[in-house]
């Protein structure tokens, strides 16, 4: 089955206790991106990577970190969580077509709390 | 930068009653539109998507929208809405800012339907 997948799907920590949050993607999907979503915020772009070690900032990059070392997984590294990135993280993917991503499949999100 | 406006924040509605929900977007050049939806406690799904060809897309579940170039907008349609249509209902522009494509969504619709 299609799908992307992350893990944990709920995590509570403290304040400055580095956390990674894993995705993984079976449709060999060259983009991958992570979004955070608050309420009537809608979703705002985090990291995205174009393709194996090609990673680039969206829109709130701050305090978080990501890596591409294969093409099927894309982790969100928070170095030292603060309370204000409390919040639902989804992961996603899509094929590029010129350049572009097309559909994206979403992950089943991630509910973070950090204390 | 591009940027994506839904005008409704919160909409209610009775079963059987029309739907439309607004959707314009800040930006000049080519464009792929989407409309995706999250159903209570589940991950974003696609709704419909327009590409190019004819501007009025027909999505699932008896969802369409129309591209109307010349007013920058999206707008999502159903004739006659469902109870199990309620869900949050975000809108996306994948254009071209600061020399890649970063997909932009809205800050999403609730929409509720009373049985």
């Amino acid at each position: 089955e299609a799908q992307v997948t992350q893990n944990p799907r709920y995590l509570i920590t403290v304040t400055g206790k580095k956390l990674t949050v894993t995705c993984s993607q079976n449709m060999n999907h060259e983009y991958m991106s992570w979004y955070r979503q608050d309420p009537g915020l809608g979703l705002r772009q985090i990291y995205y990577s174009m393709n194996v070690e090609v990673t680039d900032k969206g829109d709130v990059p701050e305090g978080y970190k990501v890596s591409r070392k294969e093409k099927r997984n894309f982790p969100l590294i928070l170095e030292s969580p603060s309370p204000n990135q409390t919040s639902l993280y989804f992961c996603a993917s899509s094929l590029l077509a010129s350049g572009r991503p097309g559909t994206q499949y979403f992950g089943p999100g991630t509910r973070l709390l950090v204390l | 930068a591009q940027s994506v406006s839904q005008h409704n924040h919160h909409v209610i509605l009775s079963e059987a009653a029309s739907l439309e929900l607004g959707c314009n977007y800040s930006y000049g050049g080519t464009v792929n539109l989407f409309w995706y939806v999250q159903y209570p406690g589940q991950h974003l799904q696609l709704l419909l998507k327009y590409f190019s060809g004819d501007p009025l897309v027909k999505g699932i579940k008896g969802f369409e929208a129309e591209f109307i170039k010349s007013k920058f907008s999206f707008n999502l349609r159903k004739p006659s809405v469902q109870w199990s249509d309620t869900a949050e209902y975000f809108c996306a522009v994948n254009g071209l800012s600061g020399g890649s494509y970063i997909p932009t969504f809205g800050r999403g619709t609730s929409l509720i339907v009373h049985p």
